[in-house]
């Protein structure tokens, strides 16, 4: 394994679309963690998964918001209707259960104009 | 619920001198984790030193240590030798070490070394 991959590094949409994007974790990592960052702040809890079970999501998911792990493997985060507040690092993480360190992914940085 | 507090938005520091970013933290439980993440920019996040909460002993890794006050809620980071590498955006964060295990960050702090 190479780290945790997120895909794609950079996305601008337009105001209304909708957007996905993709993790994949380190292979071993059965929990999976999304983060939003916005600009010269601290990431921010999203949601988290072991396995394919979603177990937790935070009141800034609103429902415009679905992540998926189907399989327990990769994961995805839909954006419906994009708004311009939507602008955001979102970052991906994985840790096993049993182990306290997060391995990060580099991030998708999404621009809604 | 949890929080971080980084009260140091900017520091600098002279190149092959120490600095310390400050940290505190509010929490209600016995058991969890400490983290620094550093971030440079445009750049991965990285893990610098964890400290377990139930150890006294502090952490350290290289050049890098912790002052970690538990009664005090207080957990910074030493940087000794500052190199220019070390430039970046630092996170303080917290971990549950109940269920969950997500991670609570601080504001970060942007730390330029200077030559």
């Amino acid at each position: 394994d190479t780290g945790v991959s997120q895909d794609p590094r950079h996305k601008i949409t337009k105001r209304g679309q909708n957007v996905t994007f993709r993790c994949d974790p380190i292979s071993e990592h059965n929990r999976l963690y999304w983060y939003r960052q916005t600009l010269g702040q601290g990431p921010e809890f999203l949601t988290y998964f072991q396995n394919e079970a979603q177990l937790e999501k935070s009141r800034l998911l609103s429902d415009r918001f679905s992540a998926e792990r189907p399989k327990g493997s990769f994961s995805t985060l839909e954006i419906q209707r994009t708004e311009q507040g939507d602008s955001a690092m979102y970052l991906c993480a994985s840790t096993h259960q049993a182990n306290y360190g997060y391995t990060f992914g580099s991030g998708t940085r999404l621009t809604v104009v | 619920a949890q929080t971080v507090t980084q009260s140091q938005p900017e520091m600098s520091v002279q190149e092959a001198e120490t600095v310390t970013l400050s940290c505190t933290y509010d929490t209600s439980e016995s058991d969890y984790y400490l983290f620094w993440y550093k971030q440079p920019p445009s750049r991965q996040m990285i893990l610098v030193i964890r400290q377990e909460a139930y150890k006294q002993q502090n952490a350290t890794e290289n050049r890098f240590s912790v002052n970690f006050q538990k009664a005090a809620k207080s957990f910074s980071l030493k940087i000794s030798d500052s190199q220019l590498g070390d430039a970046a955006m630092y996170f303080c964060a917290y971990r549950t070490g109940s269920a969950g295990n997500k991670l609570v960050f601080g504001a970060g702090t942007i730390l330029r070394v200077k030559s």
